[in-house]
């Protein structure tokens, strides 16, 4: 079974740069997530789409931070524009869904960004 | 709203020593409970779970039970072995909302 792919696996921009991060989660996984995961820190969650649609982005910073599952599959996360504290490693998950049988994650091996 | 608060780390043992990881919880309802691990240079993966109070989650020799009354779910194991040298994560998830919330971590270093 392929995993949750992520890409890139590593980037390094300037402030007020933008970036996107790319997620493509587990076949017939219909919760995905994006968590950031700050050096030292557990990862946090940012936004959680369940299909196509937005289930919890409470915690995302949209004024700069967008993302979107196109078609109930792949997913983008952007950033523009980037801060310093925007530094992280950024995590996608996937999960069968949410209740207690088919809420195990499964996660990428995540995007490092580094903004100088 | 929900948090995890894990021991401070790192911690450092011999092998074959016994290890816990203490985890405490603050949470509405009725949450399940994960522990989670990354390797070095892997991706984080789930150990193990438990879905209700006195539930007991297992693998691969590590063991956590689910205390409602004390609201804890610390990972334990008999006998670490230099491959369990690893980041462990708790994490909670509210009851059919699937989020979960982690602790910050806790870095285990078992030496031969």
């Amino acid at each position: 079974e392929a995993g949750v792919a992520q890409s890139p696996r590593y980037k390094i921009i300037e402030k007020r740069q933008s970036v996107a991060f790319w997620c493509n989660p587990i076949s017939g996984h219909a919760t995905l997530y994006w968590y950031q995961q700050i050096l030292g820190q557990g990862p946090k969650l940012l936004i959680q789409f369940q299909n196509n649609g937005v289930v919890d982005d409470s915690q995302l910073p949209k004024d700069r931070f967008s993302a979107e599952r196109l078609k109930g599959v792949d997913s983008t996360l952007k950033i523009q524009p980037a801060k310093l504290e925007d530094s992280a490693v950024y995590l996608c998950a996937s999960s069968l869904g949410t209740t207690a049988e088919n809420e195990k994650l499964f996660f990428g091996s995540g995007t490092q960004l580094s903004v100088l | 709203g929900n948090s995890v608060t894990q021991m401070e780390g790192p911690v450092t043992l011999s092998e074959e020593a016994f290890l816990t990881i203490n985890c405490t919880y603050t949470a509405t309802g009725y949450p399940s409970l994960f522990w989670y691990v990354q390797y070095p240079g892997e991706g984080l993966q789930l150990l193990l779970k438990a879905t209700k109070a006195d539930d007991k989650g297992s693998n691969k020799g590590f063991e956590a039970t689910y205390r409602k009354e004390t609201t804890s779910f610390h990972l334990e194991k008999g006998s670490v072995q230099v491959s369990d040298s690893a980041v462990y994560f708790c994490a909670l998830s509210e009851t059919n909302a699937g989020k979960s919330t982690f602790g910050d971590g806790t870095t285990l270093t078992v030496k031969p």
